[in-house]
């Protein structure tokens, strides 16, 4: 699975969107974006997950560039409860086994 | 629906002992996948278990071992614990193993291990 690179933390005021951007150059074509947060003490949660094209579900929208080689996280108006570490990984769709997880960025949301 | 359960929350044991960790799968699911998380990294995966048979291990000595039940309910077992195995230790269960969406794991809070 293609190795991830993500800021170590970032500040967002309440009710701005938060923009949280991941590098994954050396992306290969079969491999998907997926996005999890972890809010502290609990397990890492599902955000959503996109191949080429943006998604957008209730939680978030994310964007992939055009050469897949960087996506965004975006959570469009951020509440203090979504202050969580938020881990982008790259994996395939095949049979792999386990998702790797790196450092993530921890978003403190501000009031 | 339920979601993925851990059983216990907190455990505390001393080193040498030996721990049994549980977990019950979201409904529907029959692959779990258990992780080791230490303080202040990203979750490590141990192994995953599907349809009662281990189907991939990570990084992690034999003393690791586990069990997926006919109901897909899982346990890991940890043996002669050491005082680096104090960790938050979580399951995760999906549909499936292959396809977009069977990656879409779903974790249960986890169980915190404090290994003295």
């Amino acid at each position: 699975d293609a190795k991830t690179t993500q800021p170590t933390s970032m500040d967002c005021a309440e009710g701005r969107a938060a923009n949280l951007p991941c590098n994954h150059s050396t992306i290969s074509g079969n491999e998907y974006v997926y996005w999890y947060r972890q809010i502290h003490s609990q397990g890492p949660q599902y955000i959503i997950h996109g191949l080429k094209n943006n998604e957008t579900n209730e939680m978030a929208s994310l964007i992939i560039t055009e050469d897949r080689k960087s996506s965004t996280l975006i959570l469009p108006h951020a509440t203090l409860r979504d202050t969580a570490v938020y881990y982008c990984i790259v994996r395939s769709s095949g049979s792999a086994r386990q998702l790797t997880f790196g450092s993530g960025t921890q978003l403190t949301v501000l009031p | 629906e339920t979601g993925v359960t851990q059983s216990p929350t907190h455990l505390i044991k001393t080193r040498g002992q030996q721990v049994t960790l549980r977990c019950s799968s979201q409904s529907g699911h029959n692959t779990v996948s258990w992780y080791q998380q230490a303080l202040g990294q990203g979750p490590q995966f141990i192994f995953q278990y599907y349809r009662e048979e281990e189907n991939g291990r990570g990084n992690f000595p034999p003393r690791f071992s586990g069990l997926q039940f006919p109901n897909y309910s899982s346990e890991l077992n940890v043996n002669a614990l050491e005082l680096d195995d104090s960790a938050l230790y979580l399951c995760a269960s999906s549909p499936g193993l292959a396809g977009a969406k069977m990656n879409e794991q779903f974790f249960g809070p986890g169980t915190r291990l404090t290994v003295l």
